[in-house]
């Protein structure tokens, strides 16, 4: 299976931030990488897909980047709804695989 | 806008049969791949296998064989058997709909929290 690691496993910011967070595969994913927002008791939410699409109706201050083995979340300006919790997930060879996911909590 | 609405029980016994059915509103349900996905209390989330309207199948080798999804194109319904369940099956259990020719999660379902205990 390909293993995907996040860092870091939490992170401290405030409002207006520029946020960063890391997924690594232990192979090569191509482009292959989506992320997901969660937050407490609801479901995932598509945010970027092809390691840089973002989904359609997400806020343009999401971005992704990245190919092969590394990627990144960027948050550029961080708002008070996007204090949750964010996952990659692999899609590129079964079984699909997601990281241990980032907790982005208020500083 | 597809809505996915699942149901099961909750509460299960250790060497049961955890069972969930997953019913697709809206969209086409022709059209994609249909995944049962998994998060442990506290943890990360596990993709269990994905099914297509024809009824093609893929499973996560983890399970082990214990995992069977199945399809009701009648019903716009697919679900999962999870057989043999121990504590560490207790976890939420999400239905979702995988992008039609990429397999990131595009619409996922409330989820339901199964409990495995004596």
């Amino acid at each position: 299976d390909i293993q995907m690691t996040q860092s870091p496993s939490t992170l401290s910011a405030s409002v207006g931030d520029r946020v960063t967070i890391t997924c690594r595969a232990s192979q090569s994913i191509r482009p292959w990488l989506a992320w997901y927002q969660q937050k407490p008791g609801k479901a995932p939410k598509l945010l970027i897909y092809s390691a840089s699409s973002l989904e359609s109706g997400v806020p343009s201050r999401f971005s992704g980047s990245g190919s092969g083995t590394e990627f990144t979340l960027t948050i550029s300006s961080l708002q008070p709804d996007d204090f949750a919790t964010y996952c990659c997930q692999q899609y590129d060879t079964y079984p699909l695989t997601f990281g241990g996911g980032t907790k982005v909590e208020i500083e | 806008q597809v809505q996915l609405q699942q149901w099961g029980a909750g509460l299960l016994k250790p060497s049961e049969t955890l069972s969930l059915t997953c019913a697709v509103y809206g969209g086409s349900f022709s059209a994609y791949y249909w995944s049962w996905i998994r998060q442990p209390p506290g943890k990360g989330l596990e993709w269990l296998g994905e099914i297509s309207h024809g009824g093609v199948t893929k499973y996560n080798p983890s399970l082990k064989s214990r995992v069977t999804i199945s399809v009701d194109t009648s019903k716009n319904q697919f679900s999962l058997r999870l057989r043999s369940v121990t504590a560490a099956d207790t976890a939420v259990y999400y239905c979702a709909r995988e992008g039609s020719h990429s397999r990131f999660v595009v619409s996922w379902g409330r989820g339901t929290l199964v409990t495995v205990s004596s």
